[in-house]
């Protein structure tokens, strides 16, 4: 089955500055990406979303990029803000075998004022 | 939209208890997921059904957990008996599932359920 390794597990970083997150996975057929935002006592998120025929997408501040050779996907924040502290989760799906997604572990992010 | 519904928010359970936790996928929606949420191993799919059956249960932990779906509004997680290692946040999530490859749809969560065995 699909695996998803993502790091770092904790991000600490200035307001301003841009924050990144990468994750790898291990099943070629995967083809769809999103990654979540967990805020403190909600459930996950979507933030934004990347398919297998595309290389990067943009949404504001948050862009993700993804690289099907080499099987690796990140997220990029660009001028963080407070607000933006949260975990982080990326996630891989093979829409051939359904439906279901497989989480990495999660990042810790924390914007420090 | 009023989301994905998950009811408790909170349960405190005396270990042996019978818990049931329940969700209201968005309507329209016709793929339904729980997972569960602990610190030790991030988010696992525990069962997920497409149109009300059970497609792949695999993460079920142990027959202690069942899961069921009587129609497209409305699913159960079942533990019984509770065991103090079955402490965790339970989220149900759903989806329109789409037709065809590149029809990845959003899969929404709701807000999830805090369960604590003690």
């Amino acid at each position: 089955g699909e695996n998803v390794e993502q790091h770092p597990s904790t991000l600490s970083v200035q307001e301003g500055d841009s924050a990144v997150i990468k994750c790898t996975y291990s099943d070629s057929a995967s083809n769809y990406f999103p990654w979540y935002k967990q805020e403190l006592g909600k459930g996950p998120q979507l933030i934004i979303d990347i398919r297998s025929n595309v290389g990067e997408k943009k949404d504001q501040r948050i862009a993700v990029t993804l690289n099907k050779t080499a099987k690796h996907f990140s997220l990029h924040i660009t001028e963080t803000q407070p607000e933006d502290s949260a975990v982080y989760f990326c996630a891989a799906r093979d829409q051939a075998a359904g439906n279901k997604l497989t989480f990495g572990g999660g990042t810790r992010v924390l914007v420090k004022p | 939209d009023a989301g994905v519904i998950q009811s408790p928010r909170h349960e405190v359970t005396e270990m042996g208890q019978e818990v049931t936790l329940r969700c209201k996928p968005i309507s329209g929606h016709n793929s339904l997921f729980w997972y569960r949420q602990t610190m030790m191993r991030g988010l696992e799919l525990l069962i997920y059904f497409n149109n009300n059956v059970p497609i792949d249960d695999s993460g079920m932990p142990e027959d202690r957990f069942s899961a069921k779906m009587p129609n497209a509004s409305f699913s159960t997680l079942k533990i019984q008996p509770s065991e103090p290692r079955d402490s965790a946040v339970y989220f149900c999530a759903s989806t329109q599932r789409g037709q065809g490859v590149g029809s990845g749809n959003t899969i929404y969560f709701g807000e999830g359920s805090w369960l604590t065995v003690v």
